[in-house]
């Protein structure tokens, strides 16, 4: 199975701040990874997918970068809509896997 | 609009049985593979199967084989997942997702339900 680490599992931050996640796969997954965002008590939300294409409707502060193992999602500048857990997800192979997620929370 | 309704979970003694249903709708239901997704209360997301357009394939994650049947009724626009000897760890809210691409290959998920609780306990 491809283990996916995520990092950090919280990260705090403001309002206007530029924000990276790091996602990890345990071998090469190419391209093939997906960005959600959840919020409290909602189902997960597709932001971007093969590594770097931004879902229609998606602000495009949002942008993701990397290849084989190792995954970046951006977020240029912060807003407050963006506090949620962002989950990684890697669609190589089965089973899918995904991250362990990334709280980012109001500093 | 692409819709997914999940029903049918709730509280059930360890080793019994449930069944979930996603009803689609808003898209051509029979041209795409589906999915189950589940979040433990407060814990990350995980995939639990996956069944292709047609039902004539599914994949399931190695923690419910055996225990968990997907399936799916193309004439009604539903999906299923009979859950067979229920465990404590079993304890999620489950997500159906629809696959983004039509085309066989790479899943991940465009649209997601909003959820059905399964409470496993005594």
């Amino acid at each position: 199975d491809i283990q996916m680490t995520q990092s950090p599992s919280t990260l705090s931050a403001s309002v206007g701040d530029r924000v990276t996640i790091t996602c990890r796969a345990s071998q090469s997954i190419s391209s093939w990874l997906a960005w959600y965002q959840q919020k409290p008590g909602k189902a997960p939300k597709l932001l971007i997918y093969k590594t770097s294409s931004l879902e229609s409707g998606v602000p495009s502060r949002f942008s993701g970068s990397g290849s084989g193992t190792d995954f970046t999602l951006t977020i240029s500048s912060l807003q407050p809509d963006d506090f949620a857990t962002y989950y990684c997800q890697q669609y190589h192979s089965y089973p899918l896997t995904f991250g362990g997620g990334t709280k980012v929370e109001i500093k | 609009e692409v819709q997914l309704l999940e029903s049918g979970g709730g509280l059930v003694q360890p080793g019994g049985s449930l069944r979930l249903s996603c009803a689609a709708s808003g898209f051509t239901f029979s041209s795409y593979a589906m999915n189950w997704v589940r979040q433990a209360p407060g814990k990350g997301l995980e995939w639990v199967s996956t069944i292709n357009d047609s039902g004539g394939s599914f994949t399931y994650a190695d923690s419910v084989r055996g225990r968990f049947t997907v399936s799916r009724d193309n004439s009604k626009n539903t999906l299923y997942l009979q859950m067979n000897s229920l465990r404590a760890e079993d304890t999620a809210v489950y997500y159906c997702a629809k696959k983004y691409f039509a085309a066989a290959g790479q899943n991940h998920f465009d649209y997601w339900g909003q959820g059905t609780l399964v409470t496993v306990s005594s």
